[in-house]
């Protein structure tokens, strides 16, 4: 079956600019994940979905950043009146089931440039 | 403190030798899980291998291998037969009970030489 698919795959922003990220899991997958990924680095976490309800949003940087997955499906990241330290990897990450045995699955990634 | 450390910033490794990359972990939870991931200059991360913390044996996945010594807390990848394709960052990642998100290594950036 298909895999994460994430658009758009680049997107250049003026600082100021709203940007919508999207995230489409594999089908039927409970859980969503959104990363954040600095150039050399590893992912950080910025916020959590299991079906429609997002239970985790711990990592979201400040309150421009805001994400939504409203039929338990595709997520939307949107990150509004961004800012030149917005500029990174936007990772999602589906996992069948809500447990830590269930590895997570990625999506190629977004990355944003904000100039 | 929920922490993986990957000691190993860079390592060169000659085509067809194998290849250890260290993970070591921390966490108070009894129920845990460990996942490699590998990370090309495409940039998609590549789910590899996983553990269990009540997995007794040691998992393996075609070359890859987890070697899992639970009272040290270590966690490291064995890559045998290494193979140019094999070049890329790696990074270990740990699913705690206590927390929703991956706790992620550093990483390791792993090149082949031929």
């Amino acid at each position: 079956g298909a895999g994460v698919s994430q658009s758009p795959r680049y997107k250049v922003a003026k600082r100021g600019q709203d940007v919508a990220l999207r995230c489409d899991p594999i089908s039927g997958h409970v859980s969503l994940f959104w990363y954040q990924q600095a150039l050399g680095q590893g992912p950080e976490f910025l916020t959590y979905f299991q079906n429609e309800a997002q239970l985790d949003k711990s990592g979201l940087p400040s309150d421009r950043f805001f994400a939504e997955r409203p039929e338990g499906s595709v997520s939307t990241l949107k990150i509004q009146r961004t800012q030149q330290e917005d500029s990174a990897v936007y990772l999602c990450a589906s996992r069948a089931g809500t447990g830590v045995f269930y590895e997570q699955y990625f999506g190629p990634g977004t990355r944003l440039t904000v100039t | 403190a929920q922490k993986i450390t990957q000691t190993q910033p860079g390592m060169f490794v000659q085509e067809k030798e194998a290849v250890t990359l260290d993970c070591t972990y921390d966490t108070s939870d009894q129920s845990y899980g460990l996942f490699w991931y590998k990370q090309p200059s495409s940039g998609e991360m590549i789910f590899l291998i996983y553990q269990g913390s009540y997995d007794e044996q040691n998992a393996t996945e075609g070359r890859y291998s987890l070697n899992f010594q639970k009272a040290r807390k270590s966690a490291n990848l064995v890559i045998s037969a290494s193979q140019l394709g094999d070049s890329a960052m790696y990074f270990c990642a740990m699913s705690p009970d206590s927390n929703y998100q991956l706790i992620w290594g550093a990483g390791t950036k792993l090149i082949i030489k031929p």
